[in-house]
């Protein structure tokens, strides 16, 4: 089956860095991948639509200057979370949609950040 | 009210027994359902579609009441491998192909 890579996995980072999180598509070809964040036993939420050479969509309430998204590639993009606080702290999924007519969405494996 | 609800439980189920979740949407005009199983700290992964006329995969039964806007999912003879997080998800359609998740049932099964 198709499959989406994260990295890093799991990240610690210190309050007011900079923390990027890449998503890639390693076997199919994705114009748009998504963004999600998920807190403690709550659902995914989604945060924005990043569109291959173009500019992502961000939902409401999400600081478009404070998560940097950029989709490069087809097979590639990237969330930046930027100068991090621990409210941050989050599970990050990003998914993938296959560019082929099932549109199928396949689910990276997560990142885990910690902002101390 | 939430676009997707679902029952939160938990719900813990002795194995072997037979174990039914519901989920509600709000947009009437949404197209497209799906039901998505979530190990803890781990990414959701598609368990089933859910189509207008129900449909099964083995043990798992999915059906849709677009009159009463909700979903549901049956497993049957339960496994202690089912235990996980039950997602209910939704797809408005018309161009907008985003994912909205319900919160998630919870479900553990009991040796």
């Amino acid at each position: 089956g198709a499959v989406v890579s994260q990295h890093p996995s799991r990240v610690i980072c210190k309050s007011g860095t900079s923390v990027k999180i890449e998503c890639r598509s390693l076997d199919f070809q994705a114009t748009t991948m998504f963004w999600y964040r998920q807190f403690p036993k709550q659902s995914l939420m989604l945060m924005a639509t990043s569109n291959e050479g173009s500019k992502a969509t961000y939902e409401q309430g999400v600081e478009k200057d404070k998560f940097l998204i950029n989709h490069a590639s087809l097979t590639l993009s990237t969330l930046t979370v930027t100068s991090a606080h621990p409210e941050d702290s989050s599970f990050y999924i990003c998914s993938a949609r296959d560019n082929t007519a099932s549109k199928t969405q396949y689910f990276g494996p997560g990142t885990r950040l910690l902002v101390l | 009210r939430k676009e997707v609800e679902q029952d939160p439980g938990p719900f813990n189920v002795p194995e072997g027994a037979t174990v039914a979740f519901n989920c509600t949407y709000s947009n009437s005009a949404s197209q497209s359902f799906f039901w998505y199983r979530q190990d803890c700290r781990k990414e959701p992964k598609l368990l089933m579609s859910v189509y207008s006329s129900g449909n099964e995969d083995g043990r798992f039964t999915a059906q849709l009441n677009r009159a009463s806007q909700y979903i549901s999912l049956l497993i049957r003879d339960s496994k202690l491998s089912d235990s996980a997080t039950y997602l209910c998800v939704v797809i408005l359609g018309f161009g907008n192909e985003k994912l909205t998740f319900g919160t998630g049932t919870r479900l553990t099964i009991i040796p």
